[in-house]
């Protein structure tokens, strides 16, 4: 069993500033990498999958980078309604299976 | 557009039997998989298990499996989750999700509202 693991859990920070979130999985997962938003009281919203294409209506100020065990996304340029829980989750081809990682919450500092 | 729409909030004892849905529209419900998301209150997202309503293969996540059945009706594009008997540990908000078929996109690309699930004696 893939298990994902994020860091760091809670983070602080400005409006305006440039926000690297980390996850990493305990074997590789190639570039099966996804990360979601999740904002109080709704469902998660997918970001990145492919661990580097932005899902449709994302903005450019998203990026994800990495392969095999070590990814990253980036917020170039944080905006007011950027905070939120943001998840990570490794997917399988085949069969279907997913897991996500614990979490980490992005906060006003 | 494409919409996955759940069934309300339940309110329920434990021991109690309960299914929820989740009702797909604008796409082609029997070719994508669907799958279940908990969320305990205050956790993080746990994948349950996911099914293919075109031929209603199921698969669920090593945790799930015994706990819950996952089944889907394509005659009405929906998909159900259920348990035959609920604990107070099954207190938590669940997501429906549809499976992209994209090879190397296969994740869930929409999701539905949620159903919250609270079981209280």
């Amino acid at each position: 069993e893939i298990v994902m693991t994020q860091s760091p859990a809670t983070l602080s920070v400005s409006p305006g500033e440039r926000v690297t979130l980390s996850c990493r999985a305990s074997q590789s997962v190639s570039s099966n990498l996804a990360w979601y938003q999740q904002k109080p009281g709704q469902a998660p919203r997918l970001l990145i999958y492919g661990a580097s294409t932005r899902a449709t209506g994302i903005p450019a100020r998203f990026s994800g980078s990495g392969s095999g065990t070590e990814f990253t996304l980036t917020i170039s340029s944080l905006q007011s309604e950027d905070f939120a829980v943001y998840y990570c989750q490794q997917y399988n081809n085949w069969p279907p299976v997913f897991t996500f990682g614990p979490g980490t919450k992005v906060d006003i500092k | 557009e494409v919409q996955l729409v759940q069934s309300g909030a339940e309110v329920k004892k434990p021991g109690e039997s309960l299914k929820i849905s989740c009702k797909g529209s604008e796409y082609s419900f029997t070719s994508y998989w669907i799958g279940w998301v908990r969320q305990m209150p205050g956790k993080g997202l746990e994948w349950m298990g996911i099914i293919y309503p075109g031929d209603s293969d199921t698969r669920y996540s090593p945790s799930f499996q015994g706990q819950v059945t996952i089944s889907a009706d394509k005659s009405i594009s929906t998909a159900y989750l259920q348990w035959s008997s609920l604990k107070a540990s099954d207190t938590a908000m669940y997501y429906c999700a549809r499976r992209e078929r994209i090879v190397g996109a296969t994740t869930f690309d929409y999701w539905g509202q949620g159903t919250l699930v609270t079981v209280s004696s």
